[in-house]
């Protein structure tokens, strides 16, 4: 199974900041790198797709990077709706596998 | 608009069986498969498996072999999930999760189902 490391684990940030999450697989997935947002008591959203490819109806300020083993998740600039707990997952061959999750509380 | 309705929270006792639903709308039920996802209490999401709904054919992830079955009805664009025996470290969030059709990112979900396992 291809293991995803994410860091941090969790992260304290401020309404406006620019957050950054990055996640590590552990061998080459291409850019078969997704990124989930999930809220407490709700079902992930898928956010970006392909590593960098927006899923339509979510905001430009979330963007995403990066091939091979590592990638990143930024939000541009924090809004109070962006305090949830963010997974990457790589789709590039089952069984898919998720990071184990980075916390963005508020500051 | 696409949407996947779970059946809702389940009590079970260890021993016992249960049959979680997911009714897909929206789309064309049999031209995307549908996977399975646990998240236990306080934990990352977990993949179970998945299963296409043009064959009925089902893949189990290591883990959730034996105990766990996936079946369709795809009369009523249903997905079902069904666990038995039960046991105390089933109690989790089940998800079912639309696979996007372009590979392994799942771009719509059920809005969960939570299975309690307890005497």
């Amino acid at each position: 199974d291809i293991q995803m490391t994410q860091s941090p684990s969790s992260l304290s940030a401020s309404v406006g900041d620019r957050v950054t999450i990055t996640c590590r697989a552990g061998q080459s997935i291409s850019t078969y790198l997704n990124w989930y947002q999930q809220k407490p008591g709700k079902a992930p959203k898928l956010l970006i797709y392909g590593a960098s490819s927006l899923q339509s109806g979510v905001p430009s300020r979330f963007s995403g990077s990066g091939s091979g083993t590592d990638f990143t998740l930024t939000i541009s600039s924090l809004q109070p709706e962006d305090f949830a707990t963010y997974y990457c997952q790589q789709s590039y061959t089952t069984p898919a596998t998720f990071g184990q999750g980075t916390k963005v509380e508020i500051k | 608009q696409v949407q996947l309705v779970q059946s809702g929270s389940e009590l079970k006792k260890p021993g016992a069986s249960v049959k979680v639903s997911c009714k897909s709308s929206g789309y064309t039920f049999t031209s995307y498969g549908v996977n399975w996802v646990r998240q236990a209490p306080g934990q990352g999401l977990e993949w179970m498996g998945w299963i296409n709904t043009n064959t009925g054919n089902p893949t189990y992830a290591q883990g959730f072999t034996g105990r766990f079955v996936f079946s369709l009805d795809t009369s009523v664009s249903t997905a079902y999930l069904q666990i038995r025996p039960l046991k105390a470290e089933d109690t989790a969030v089940y998800y079912c999760a639309r696979g996007s059709g372009s590979g392994w990112d799942f771009d719509y979900w059920g809005q969960g189902t939570l299975v309690t396992v307890s005497s």
